[in-house]
């Protein structure tokens, strides 16, 4: 089976943009979860997505939000990027929702100046 | 919400030495507890899991265990090779998971 995907590999925007990030799970993996990974709070968790629906949100503010499709591809929305925002953006899909292996994809490189 | 600490933070070891690597965390609710490793520049891969109602699992070099009493669990790898050399992370939950801050584990030679 193909790997979870995600796209872009690397994004550069300047601040007060908006930036969407798109991920695709591995064939049948129904839940996507998304986390922002810097060098100093290591992977935070932002939100997961099963079925179409919100499951689980982190402790990030409403400039980030996500949505899932039917296909289960999910895409993430920052709105009024901030210079903070720069990192690694790492979606991982599962086979279910809850306590199950969790696969990640190669991450979306986001530099904001 | 859950709270996950991992040590240490940096580990050197020789090659064909152990390395252990322990985390606590705080949600006595978090029922699965999986590893990940990252090497530099590549995503972050699924070494090996544990749920509440196993103690102990292993998979050829690698070994986790898990004490829900005292809410910690650890990995150990043994005969450690230079391709170990990477960051490891820790993480618990029970719907969502919470990690570990990481440990860079360096194997010399």
């Amino acid at each position: 089976k193909a790997g979870v995907t995600q796209t872009p590999r690397y994004l550069i925007k300047t601040r007060g943009q908006q930036v969407t990030l798109s991920c695709s799970p591995i064939s049948g993996h129904r839940s996507v979860s998304w986390y922002q990974q810097t060098p100093g709070q290591g992977l935070q968790f932002l939100f997961e997505y099963f079925s179409e629906t919100q499951r689980n949100k982190g402790n990030f503010p409403g400039r980030f939000s996500g949505r899932q499709f039917s296909n289960s591809r999910s895409e993430m929305n920052v709105s009024t990027l901030e210079l903070g925002d720069s990192a690694l953006y790492l979606c991982a899909s599962s086979l279910e929702d809850g306590p199950y292996e969790q696969y990640f994809g190669p991450g979306t490189r986001l530099t904001v100046t | 919400g859950e709270n996950v600490e991992q040590h240490p933070s940096t580990l050197s070891v020789q090659e064909g030495d152990s390395a252990v690597i322990k985390c606590t965390y705080s949600d006595s609710a978090s029922n699965y507890f999986p590893w990940y490793k990252q090497e530099l520049g590549k995503r972050p891969q699924l070494i090996i899991d544990i749920r509440s109602n196993v103690g102990e699992k292993k998979d050829q070099r690698i070994a986790v265990t898990l004490n829900k009493t005292a809410k910690h669990f650890s990995l150990h790898i043994t005969e450690t090779q230079p391709e170990d050399s990477a960051v490891y992370f820790c993480a618990a939950g029970n719907e969502k998971l919470t990690f570990g801050t990481g440990t860079r584990l360096t194997i010399i030679p």
